[in-house]
């Protein structure tokens, strides 16, 4: 079956660094996405991923080992606003999305 | 850009009743994607559609649950009749190019909370 894995809580401290991880088990892989989702808004794209590697976009990193099935999504400089839900999401070998139940973030001044 | 539009962004209802969610994709975006969430289940996608064909319907839960795209700009989500345990926010989501292209991000809307009682 297709599965993917990621911690339910983690809390971090206002200007610390933050690394969530996912591991995924899909039919295949077309890539991986990172979305993040404020309490009660709409998931909003962070990063995708095809290629093993480190992909950085300002504070925000994200990594991605396809032979070990598995991802990071590294936050640096925490701010109280980056307090949220942090999504994974696979392509599979259909090209679905298949979804991860999110990581829920809690920044601490 | 408005972005996608979803309407209603809340609807209370009785056990029983039709209901209906409306979605305006973002203009010239060719897939749209419908997405149930709940505390319990997380993120299921329901349905999705490419330039107004529905794709993969696998998702969509039971009969009770129909969905139609009729034109480029508009597609429904109808549950009939509603049960409690359908209570959940539901987004719809839209893409520029074909569901299935490796990377392309999705745009979702706001969302409608659904409560069904």
């Amino acid at each position: 079956g297709q599965n993917i894995d990621q911690p339910t809580e983690m809390t971090a401290t206002e200007g610390a660094i933050v690394q969530i991880n996912c591991t995924y088990q899909t039919s295949g892989f077309n890539g991986l996405f990172w979305y993040q989702q404020h309490a009660g808004e709409a998931p909003t794209f962070l990063s995708y991923n095809v290629l093993d590697g480190l992909e950085e976009k300002g504070r925000f990193s994200s990594f991605l080992s396809r032979s070990k099935g598995y991802s990071y999504l590294l936050l640096k400089e925490l701010q109280m606003k980056d307090s949220a839900s942090y999504l994974c999401a696979v392509v599979d070998s259909n090209y679905q999305l298949i979804w991860g139940a999110g990581t829920k973030l809690i920044i601490k001044p | 850009d408005a972005g996608v539009i979803q309407s209603p962004r809340h609807e209370v209802t009785e056990m029983g009743q039709e209901v209906t969610l409306r979605c305006k994709p973002i203009s010239g975006h060719n897939s749209l994607f419908w997405y149930r969430q709940t505390m319990m289940r997380g993120l299921e996608l329901l349905i999705y559609f490419n330039n107004n064909v529905p794709i993969d319907d696998s998702g969509m839960p039971e009969d009770r649950f129909s969905a139609k795209m009729p034109n480029a700009s508009f597609s429904t989500l109808k549950i009939q009749p509603s049960e409690p345990r359908d209570s959940a926010v539901y987004f719809c989501a839209s893409t520029p190019k074909d569901a299935g292209s490796p990377g392309d991000e999705q745009f979702f809307g706001p969302g409608t909370r659904l409560t069904v009682l």
